[in-house]
C-alpha cells in the first residue's frame, strides 16, 4: 500500500516570496491534515479536511496561508507571502476514521531566508 | 480544550535497561491516545494507540503503553532498550467527540551502548 506522498521535500525561498506544498494521501482516506512542525517542537495542526470540506482551520494564519483539497483527494498548502518564522517542516497526514492512527508523509522542509 | 503534556525533554537510558517516556493528557470526553516516533529528517511513525478496552496496549518494536484514567496518563514503556530506539517520541490525544489530534512537545530518547 502506498503511503502519504509529499513534495517538494525541501524548499528554500526569500521572505515575501510564495511557496506551495502538495500532498497525496493514502487511497480511500477521507480525512487529511496539514501540520506545521517548527524545530524542537511538536506538530501543530494547521488545517483538517474531511473529503473536500474544511473541518478545522482555527490555527491557520489565513492572512498568508491557504489550503485546498479539490475533489477530496490531493491537497495543496500555500504560503504567500512567507515570513522568516514560517521556516518549519510541513507534514501531511491522512486517516481512515477518527479512531484510526494518522499516517504521515515524509514532510516538506521550508527554509525562509 | 484538549491538551497533552510530555514533562521530560530528554530521557537517557542504558541499552538493555527498561525505559519509560511519560505523557499526561486532558480531554473533555473519552480520550483516544497515540504514540508516534520520529527519526531525523523523517515523518512521524505510528507506534501504538489506546481507544478502549485493555489498559495495557502493545505496539510496534516491542513498545507498550499503559492507560491510567485516574492519573490521566499514557506512559510509553519498553522492557529492554536498544540503541536503535534513540529518536524523538510524541504523545498525541484526540477527544472522542472530535477528529482533532493534538501532539505533545516531544521527548528525545537517548539510549547509550
Amino acid at each position: 500500500e502506498a503511503g502519504v506522498a509529499q513534495s517538494p521535500r525541501y524548499k528554500i525561498i526569500e521572505k515575501r516570496q510564495s511557496v506551495a506544498f502538495w500532498c497525496n494521501p493514502i487511497s480511500g482516506h477521507a480525512t487529511l491534515y496539514w501540520y506545521q512542525q517548527i524545530l524542537g517542537q511538536g506538530p501543530k495542526l494547521l488545517i483538517q479536511f474531511q473529503n473536500n470540506g474544511v473541518v478545522d482551520d482555527s490555527q491557520l494564519p489565513k492572512d498568508r496561508f491557504s489550503a485546498e483539497r479539490l475533489k477530496g483527494v490531493d491537497s495543496t498548502l500555500k504560503i504567500q507571502p512567507a515570513k522568516l518564522e514560517d521556516s518549519a517542516v510541513y507534514l501531511c497526514a491522512s486517516t481512515e476514521n477518527r479512531a484510526g492512527e494518522l499516517f504521515f508523509g515524509e514532510g516538506s522542509r521550508l527554509t525562509v531566508l | 480544550a484538549q491538551s497533552v503534556a510530555q514533562p521530560e525533554d530528554q530521557v537517557n537510558v542504558a541499552e538493555g535497561n527498561p525505559l519509560t517516556v511519560k505523557c499526561t493528557y486532558s480531554v473533555s470526553g473519552n480520550p483516544y491516545l497515540f504514540w508516534y516516533v520520529q527519526y531525523p529528517n523523517r515523518g512521524l511513525q505510528f507506534l501504538l494507540k489506546y481507544i478502549t478496552g485493555d489498559n495495557l496496549v502493545k505496539g510496534s518494536y516491542g513498545f507498550e503503553a499503559e492507560f491510567n484514567k485516574s492519573q490521566t496518563s499514557f506512559h510509553l514503556k519498553k522492557p529492554s532498550a536498544l540503541v536503535s530506539d534513540s529518536a524523538l517520541y510524541f504523545c498525541a490525544v484526540r477527544d472522542g467527540g472530535t477528529d482533532k489530534l493534538i501532539f505533545g512537545t516531544g521527548t528525545r530518547l537517548q539510549v547509550f551502548p
